[in-house]
Formats: structure tokens, C-alpha cells, sequence
């Protein structure tokens, strides 16, 4: 089946710590992203990627870093410098880039992080 | 950047009811999409419509892009149809969706 698989589903870190979230699709898309959603709020971009090792800040990118090694695989790294990481976080792609092109996003099934 | 805001913030249903969502944008857009988010969190993709109308089973959208709104249209409601209704534009900002707030839809049997 194609599409994008997010793990782990559900995530718990110390504070200071940091964790690596796991985004990867199967779906050939060129362009990958990452969104955080808190609690009855929409969905805000931290990090994406056009291309393979090409990556853009998004509007929250502070405390985050991403890699793009591979066109599958699109990895977000929580560092102990965010500030307020508990959060729910949705991976998403897409052929061409959002912005630029007519291009539809899919989003994986998420990954709850709780620092504790 | 864009801006996109929805209405209602909720909506509470009879099941076999009909319901109408708004999404309104302040910019011309390549991609306006509307999503259901389940319970579990996952976003399921509804529409993708930046322009015209569509329909899928009990649902239909239509995007009028030089009046700036979208409107998703749910017939004969049911149980599973309750959850959070997105809508997402793109605008002129590279590499990014913007979501409205969402309509909260609770559908009682």
C-alpha cells in the first residue's frame, strides 16, 4: 500500500532529552513537510523539503532540526531547546511543492510526543 | 501570508441531517484542500478543489477561487461524520498549507 508512515504513534521524553521522529512515504513524492498541532488548534509548517538535501525553515522551526538524505525518508529531531514540545506532529508530501504548484498533501497518521 | 478562516467554529447535528462548511482565503491559491481529522488524529483527505465542484458519496464541494471561498456540503449526516473538518490553502507561500481553526461537527444519532 502506498502512502506515509509515521513512527512512533505515541512518544514520551524526559525533559532535555532529544527525540527523532520518523516520516517516511513510499508514495515517489518529491516534497516533504512537517506540521505541529496543539490542542483545538489548526496545523503550523516547522520544516520542508523541496528536494533531497534541500530543506526550509518554516514559520515555527525554532528548537527543531530535519535531514533529507533520502527522497523517502524525512526525519524531524525535537531538541531540548523547544521550549513547549508536547504536541502532536503530522508529516505530510506531496509531487510537487506546496505554493509553487497544483499539488494535492497527504499526511501520515501522527505522532503525539509528551515530555514528561 | 494567507489567511483562512472557517465557520462554524462547531456544528451540532441530528443524524440525516444536511450541513454546509465555510472556508473563506484572502489570496489566489494553486491548492485548497479539505480534510477530516478522526478521533485518532489522522487527517483524511475529503477534496482537493482550488477551483469548481466535486461530489464523493454523501459529499460535495465547490471552491468559487475568484470570490475567495469554499464551501464542503455533508448530506443525511451520520455518526461517523462527527470529528473536525479542515480547510487549507496555499497561497503564495512556498512550501507550506495554511489551516483555518476548523469546524467541530458532532453528529447525535
Amino acid at each position: 500500500d502506498g502512502g506515509i508512515t509515521q513512527s512512533p504513534k505515541y512518544l514520551f521524553r524526559k525533559e532535555g532529552q532529544n527525540v527523532t521522529l520518523s516520516c517516511e512515504q513510499n508514495l515517489n513524492h518529491d516534497a516533504m513537510y512537517w506540521y505541529r498541532q496543539d490542542p483545538g488548534q489548526g496545523l503550523r509548517l516547522i520544516y520542508y523539503s523541496q528536494i533531497v538535501n534541500d530543506f526550509q525553515k518554516g514559520d515555527i522551526a525554532e528548537g527543531y532540526s530535519v535531514s533529507r538524505e533520502k527522497k523517502e525518508s524525512f526525519p524531524l529531531t525535537v531538541t531540548s531547546a523547544q521550549k513547549n514540545p508536547t504536541a502532536f506532529y503530522l508529516c505530510a508530501s506531496s509531487f510537487g511543492l506546496l505554493g509553487r504548484t497544483n499539488t494535492e498533501a497527504f499526511f501520515g497518521q501522527g505522532t503525539r510526543l509528551t515530555v514528561v | 501570508g494567507i489567511q483562512v478562516e472557517q465557520s462554524p467554529p462547531d456544528l451540532i447535528l441530528q443524524e440525516g441531517a444536511n450541513s454546509t462548511l465555510r472556508c473563506n482565503f484572502s489570496d489566489s491559491v494553486n491548492n485548497l484542500q479539505w480534510f477530516h481529522q478522526n478521533p485518532w488524529g489522522q487527517l483524511i483527505n475529503l477534496f482537493y478543489i482550488p477551483s469548481g465542484t466535486k461530489q464523493n458519496g454523501r459529499l460535495s464541494a465547490t471552491t468559487v477561487a475568484t470570490e475567495r471561498y469554499s464551501l464542503l456540503y455533508i448530506s443525511s449526516s451520520q455518526t461517523t461524520d462527527s470529528g473536525v473538518y479542515f480547510c487549507a490553502a496555499d497561497g503564495t507561500s512556498y512550501g507550506k498549507l495554511t489551516f483555518g481553526q476548523g469546524t467541530i461537527l458532532t453528529v447525535h444519532p
